[in-house]
């Protein structure tokens, strides 16, 4: 079975301190999402992308967060600097979507996120 | 803006008793209202899509429905392992990305 595979699972940071999730998608799918968990919030968009473009990133606080797909099997997600309210787990997901396409999104398990 | 709501927020059932999982909605023209099953420490798991009202389907004990306004998650005789967060999505056709958007989630209990 094909998987969303995201890197690390779990990341510890001090405030102020860089951080970078990564997400390999499954293979021919042409969409790759950002969502951020957390109990009060559920599942929040942060930023998507079609065939590697950015088609909105609207859910990102654009100071601090940044999210990129330098290849079809790499898409990147960095926070720089971090604060604590940015603790939370971060799921990638891909998909065929758009156009004649309507698969259903695959998610990674997550990277945790706690910032002290 | 598109919107989803699911109740109860949490629900606890005895082993075998059946009960229903709701999933309201509100979009700009359906593309399709996807169910997914968390488990604790993983990432969401894909169950069911559904297109158009009236349209069912069915995977072991769960059975998932769908009408203009909202959908339902029938559990019949529950069991232990059924434990789970269950989230529906939508996805609107009118929406040039495509977004999906989740609903907040319904954490079900199934007590032996």
């Amino acid at each position: 079975d094909a998987r969303v595979t995201q890197t690390p699972r779990h990341k510890v940071t001090e405030m102020g301190q860089e951080v970078t999730m990564r997400c390999q998608p499954i293979l021919g799918h042409n969409t790759v999402f950002w969502y951020r968990q957390t109990m009060m919030q559920g599942l929040e968009l942060l930023a998507y992308f079609r065939n590697r473009a950015p088609l909105d990133d609207s859910g990102m606080p654009k100071d601090r967060f940044s999210a990129e797909m330098p290849d079809a099997t790499l898409a990147t997600l960095k926070i720089q600097p971090s604060e604590p309210r940015d603790s939370a787990v971060y799921f990638c997901a891909s998909g065929l979507v758009g156009g004649q396409y309507n698969s259903p999104l695959h998610f990674g398990n997550g990277t945790r996120l706690t910032v002290t | 803006e598109d919107q989803v709501t699911q109740s109860p927020e949490a629900l606890r059932l005895q082993e075998g008793e059946s009960s229903s999982l709701n999933c309201s909605y509100t979009v700009s023209g359906l593309r399709g209202l996807f169910w997914y099953r968390q488990d604790p420490g993983k990432g969401p798991e894909f169950l069911f899509t559904l297109y158009s009202a009236g349209e069912e389907k069915e995977k072991e004990r769960l059975k998932a429905t769908l009408t203009k306004k909202e959908s339902f998650l029938h559990i019949t005789a529950p069991k232990p392992e059924d434990s789970a967060t269950y989230l529906c999505a939508v996805q609107a056709s009118i929406d040039y990305g495509q977004n999906f958007v989740f609903g907040p989630g319904t954490r079900l209990s199934v007590l032996p």
